[in-house]
């Protein structure tokens, strides 16, 4: 596509549910990330993906938080048994490279209510 | 290890002031600098970059910012400001080899007619 396309863009879901998060990229960008924004708080790291392995995810919280890309493309971030303290927007973002120079495309993020 | 600082969660100009963003960064080696901007309701998008050359980096839509490595500093500045720079704006840093970017907590600029 286009852009970086998350889904769904917003989700309200009980305490104690599981959730998933998807995340398509731009086409050919073989890098792609998962951040966290919460109100009032920067972007929080949570994985880094090239192609399908993960190098670094050094940014996830618990072991609640867990990730896949298949494909080189399509990316799911699911949250087990989630905590009201799991709400957030998540982000993700893709990039034609590594990512050093820093120029990375940004879905439009998955707004997660826990109540 | 390397962090960012982003002075002042909350900034408010007038229409036709200077805007003043301050990042000031910590980076144990020479560090990529960005500044990025979140639209309401919108992902984030890359505003400008420095990685090496010159110190003084040109964006998108009038800002600028200069990288002054003794002042650990990269401060976004646009002369003139439009109601339409309304956002909120993130400072980030890598560092070499690093593959993520870190960013601030944000400042919320406001741009009041």
């Amino acid at each position: 596509g286009a852009g970086v396309s998350q889904s769904p863009s917003n989700k309200v879901t009980e305490k104690g549910k599981d959730v998933e998060l998807r995340c398509d990229p731009i086409s050919g960008h073989t890098a792609l990330y998962w951040y966290r924004q919460s109100l009032g708080q920067g972007l929080e790291f949570l994985i880094y993906f090239q192609g399908n392995s993960a190098p670094d995810k050094s940014g996830l919280p618990s072991d609640r938080f867990s990730a896949e890309r298949t494909g080189g493309s399509v990316s799911t971030l699911t949250i087990q048994r989630t905590q009201q303290e799991d709400s957030a927007v998540y982000l993700c973002a893709s990039s034609q490279n590594r990512g050093q120079d820093g120029e990375l495309f940004f879905g439009e993020g998955s707004r997660l209510t826990v109540l | 290890a390397q962090s960012v600082t982003q002075l002042g969660s909350h900034v408010s100009v007038s229409e036709g002031a200077l805007v003043l963003l301050r990042c000031n960064y910590s980076s144990s080696v020479p560090p990529y600098l960005f500044w990025y901007v979140q639209y309401p309701n919108q992902g984030l998008q890359l505003l400008l970059k420095y990685t090496t050359g010159a110190t003084l980096v040109k964006g998108i839509n009038g800002f600028e910012a200069e990288f002054k490595k003794s002042e650990t500093s990269f401060h976004l500045t646009k002369p003139s400001a439009h109601m339409s720079d309304a956002a909120e704006y993130f400072c980030a840093v890598s560092g070499g080899s690093a593959r993520q970017l870190t960013f601030g907590s944000g400042t919320q600029l406001t741009v009041l007619p």
